[in-house]
């Protein structure tokens, strides 16, 4: 059992460049997630599925796109990177997040770099 | 108001010392509320979910009170592997659960 992994582990890009964040979860889990992390912000959410076919905004999406490929897989895609999107990137997933207590297992990151 | 706030760090304290986490939310609905133990470098892992009626695992308790919306988190008889950032996570105000996290509290046990 693997559980959550990403794709891949670090990476640098020039702006105006494109990427696509691959993450994939074999726990059979319903929810998936991406956050960024920064130094003093702490974790923010970008976007979620609720549900395979389902993609909602979190709290930061601007410049963000995702696809919920199917239950297992939920990738991000940056269309054209800036050095604000540097930051360490978490996908996460849970049973659901419908309810209470569901824990939200996280991968192990991908290290970004937009210069 | 931030939704979740924290202490702010780091915590500097000596093997074997009892040492107390702070964290108060903004959404008085909130349902779920958890403590996640996030290592350098590494993904936050779950430490523990945090129970209306407090609980304990091992070294570590977790108290709720809503009424002040605070959470807390003690850890006694701290060893050099309790080195970590903790984060306080509740659920968020938006109508699905999804979670917010707080920006964490590193702590640091010296020998």
């Amino acid at each position: 059992n693997a559980g959550v992994t990403q794709t891949p582990k670090f990476q640098v890009l020039k702006t105006g460049q494109s990427m696509t964040l691959q993450c994939a979860q074999d726990m059979n889990h319903n929810s998936m997630y991406w956050y960024r992390q920064d130094p003093g912000m702490g974790l923010r959410l970008i976007y979620y599925s609720a549900s395979e076919g389902t993609t909602d905004k979190g709290e930061v999406p601007n410049g963000y796109n995702v696809s919920r490929l199917n239950k297992r897989e939920f990738s991000l895609r940056l269309e054209s990177a800036a050095p604000s999107q540097t930051s360490v990137y978490f996908c996460a997933s849970s049973e659901t997040g419908l309810s209470s207590y569901n824990e939200q297992f996280f991968g192990p990151g991908t290290r970004l770099t937009v210069l | 108001r931030k939704e979740v706030e924290q202490d702010p760090g780091p915590f500097n304290v000596p093997e074997g010392a009892t040492v107390a986490f702070n964290c108060t939310y903004s959404n008085s609905a909130s349902q779920s509320f958890f403590w996640y133990r996030q290592d350098c470098r590494k993904e936050p892992k779950l430490l523990m979910s945090v129970y209306s009626s407090g609980n304990e695992d091992g070294r570590f308790t977790a108290q709720l009170n809503r009424a002040s919306q605070y959470i807390s988190l003690l850890i006694r008889d701290s060893k050099l592997s309790d080195s970590a950032t903790y984060l306080c996570v509740v659920n968020s105000e938006s109508g699905y659960s999804t979670l917010t996290f707080g920006k964490g509290t590193m702590l640091l046990v010296s020998p």
